[in-house]
């Protein structure tokens, strides 16, 4: 089965902190990854995509994230988290051109000053 | 860089009426979309991938005479839902493919709130 999973439904972080959020996959085919962030009542803006290639991709606002095919993970990270990353951040999966994302459930991050 | 759009942002309608929500491909052209549903505090689930000049594809559990998806052409999806009832409030959101070399990437319009009453 052809699935996301995001292990942490909320993440609360100082201001200032290194962030990690988790995202493991299952799927059939070649992976293309995926991250994208959403503010409340808001659309998906992506953050960064894995296609092939290096395993370390660089993304928008300071954020990049790992794939690890052995572990079947494309986790996100942060050196130093602002206020303004406070959103709910989606791990995706797809495939081939004109296939649906697969998406995980989520994970919710807090900043604390 | 590549934009959606969607109109309108909000809608709020009686029970029993119909609501037609646009999803437009701004500075590209996108053979396929795709029609999202987010519930609150939840996460994307697929409707139906639209394909231009085709039927639309609906996803298990999605009624295709309720949810009606037009893709007229290579920038403009239509998604119609009709006789609104109040369980379908929700937050549709649409993506469009945008082909890169022999990936895709999908980008997702801002979202369309619907409240039924």
């Amino acid at each position: 089965a052809q699935s996301v999973t995001q292990p942490d439904i909320h993440i609360t972080v100082s201001e200032g902190a290194s962030l990690e959020l988790r995202c493991n996959y299952s799927y059939g085919a070649t992976p293309y990854l995926f991250w994208y962030v959403q503010s409340p009542g808001q659309g998906l803006q992506l953050l960064l995509k894995y296609f092939s290639g290096d395993t370390l991709v660089q993304g928008i606002k300071g954020f990049e994230a790992e794939f690890k095919r052995s572990q079947s993970s494309f986790n996100l990270r942060k050196p130093s988290v602002h206020w303004s990353d406070a959103a709910e951040y989606f791990c995706a999966v797809g495939g081939q051109a004109g296939t649906a994302l697969i998406f995980g459930k989520g994970t919710t991050l807090s900043v604390s000053s | 860089g590549a934009v959606v759009s969607q109109h309108p942002s909000r809608v709020i309608c009686k029970s029993g009426t119909s609501v037609k929500i646009e999803c437009r491909s701004l500075d590209f052209q996108a053979t396929t979309m795709f029609w999202y549903r987010q519930f609150p505090k939840q996460s994307l689930m697929l409707m139906a991938t639209s394909n231009e000049g085709s039927k639309a594809t609906y996803e298990q559990g999605v009624e295709k005479d309720k949810f009606l998806i037009n893709h007229a052409s290579l920038t403009l999806s239509t998604l119609t839902v009709t006789s609104a009832h109040p369980e379908d409030s929700s937050f549709y959101i649409c993506s469009a493919d945008l082909l890169a070399g022999v990936a895709e990437t999908q980008y997702f319009g801002p979202g369309t709130r619907l409240l039924v009453l």
